[in-house]
């Protein structure tokens, strides 16, 4: 029930594309939704955000497209670029304790062509 | 401004020697996380400090351990490390009580650990 499945697994576009990454989750106790861009040798860094009470949030050509009655949400890049090219995790948080836990998807590899 | 930040970047050590990887922070956040992520595979949670409090994962092994000797500073400790904990080690904080920026977990670049 912690589980977030994220796909596809890898994703090539070309450039001046849109990219679409899914996510689904089965715990409504997670109340934000974070995805997260991973450059090779870095750490992962917040792209864009959602809570479950907007359906969708838009950050320059980054949306996020979240349904709450399907548990699943998506990242939609568009004009996508070369160096969009990297590595995206979808991740769902809830409180646990003292802490926020984040449960990550399994990421989705990037690849935009010039 | 870097505010996680993460020595060394790249660390080398043999089957079996201890080794320790530094996390800082700038951002004066209350809770600390440690993540292990392999090649290709999502960050997965070892442990995380809200302020002292020390909380571990059930799955994680007892060969890594963890201190937080003030706000600013938290250490990993793998104390045998085997080929099978050669991985990216990453920080990351967050604050507890900083609910306007909905609690974003902010990661540090990573100590990549080699071991041979």
């Amino acid at each position: 029930q912690q589980q977030v499945k994220q796909s596809p697994q890898s994703l090539i576009v070309q450039k001046g594309g849109i990219s679409i990454i899914n996510c689904a989750y089965e715990n409504t106790a997670f109340d934000y939704f974070p995805w997260y861009q991973q450059f090779p040798g870095k750490g992962p860094a917040l792209l864009i955000a959602i809570r479950p009470d907007v359906s969708e949030k838009k950050e320059g050509r980054f949306t996020i497209s979240f349904n709450k009655s399907a548990k699943q949400f998506s990242l939609h890049i568009m004009d996508s670029q070369p160096g969009d090219s990297a590595t995206y995790f979808c991740a769902a948080s809830l409180s646990s304790g003292s802490a926020r836990q984040l449960t990550f998807g399994s990421g989705t590899q990037l690849t935009v062509l010039p | 401004d870097a505010m996680v930040i993460q020595n060394p970047r790249y660390q080398v050590t043999q089957f079996g020697k201890p080794v320790t990887l530094s996390c800082s922070q700038t951002l004066n956040h209350n809770v600390m996380y440690w993540y292990q992520q392999k090649s290709s595979q999502a960050p997965k949670l070892l442990f995380h400090y809200y302020d002292k409090d020390f909380n571990n994962e059930a799955d994680t092994p007892d060969n890594f351990q963890s201190r937080r000797p003030n706000t600013s500073f938290c250490f990993l400790d793998i104390r045998s490390p085997g080929l099978g904990d050669a991985a990216m080690y990453l920080c990351a904080t967050s604050s507890r009580w900083d609910r306007g920026s909905t609690d974003t977990q902010y990661f540090g670049p990573g100590t990549r650990l080699t071991v041979l």
